[in-house]
């Protein structure tokens, strides 16, 4: 089945340092979705993205929409220790309507040292 | 605005018990429904979805069952627990939007341990 690379697996950063993490497919997407998970909760829903290119922000964080629609990235800006936790991709193939599924990547879990 | 609630949030079990974890979406309505198992390497495996009341579709072979009994309340169960069904399990929900992919929110979980 379609599986979603994402990277890196963790990184440990200081606090006020920006921060990078990517995640790319075989297969195109029409939706790409990142979330973030705190330990012990479920994940929450940080941005959404539905259109090649779209460039998204929801305050520190930026989210892009790959132009090939095989990929998107997340930046965190300014780290702050709450930042801490496992950050999410999931998208969704274009199939033609009928799929109801996310596929998930692996996560990035991210340090922040204050 | 839409919440989503499940219940128990820790579980204990003993192996070969039953199971029964309930998860319910207020302020929406014919909301698409998901179970998902989080092992310890934290990848999502979905079990389970539903588009419809009574209607599952199954996506791994394996020990749990699903029910949809009412719109908005979604049901995971087991006649007999397993060790390896340990884990935490989510549930999500999504609203069909045809201009746009799905975008799934999900539950604050439910910790199961089976001894």
């Amino acid at each position: 089945g379609q599986q979603l690379n994402q990277s890196p697996q963790s990184m440990f950063i200081q606090e006020g340092e920006d921060v990078s993490m990517n995640c790319t497919s075989s297969s195109i997407f029409n939706t790409w979705l990142w979330y973030k998970q705190d330990p012990g909760e479920g994940p929450v829903l940080l941005i959404a993205l539905y259109k090649a290119g779209e460039l998204t922000s929801n305050g520190r964080l930026t989210a892009q929409f790959g132009i090939t629609r095989k990929d998107s990235f997340l930046n965190i800006s300014a780290s702050i220790p709450s930042d801490v936790g496992i950050y999410f991709c999931a998208g969704q193939e274009d199939s033609g309507g009928s799929n109801y599924k996310l596929t998930f990547g692996k996560g990035t879990l991210l340090t922040v040292n204050p | 605005s839409q919440t989503i609630h499940q219940w128990p949030a820790t579980l204990v079990q003993p192996v070969g018990s039953p199971l029964s974890l309930e998860c319910t979406v207020e302020g929406t309505s014919n909301p698409n429904l998901y179970w998902y198992r989080q092992a310890a390497g934290r990848g999502l495996q979905l079990l389970f979805y539903s588009v419809g009341i009574g209607q599952i579709s199954s996506e791994v072979p394996q020990n749990l069952s699903a029910s949809r009994p009412q719109d908005r309340q979604f049901i995971l169960s087991s006649k007999k627990l397993l060790l390896s069904d340990s884990g935490f399990y989510l549930c999500a929900w999504s609203v069909r939007r045809r201009a746009r992919g799905e975008t799934q929110y999900f539950g604050p979980g439910t910790r199961l341990l089976v001894l």
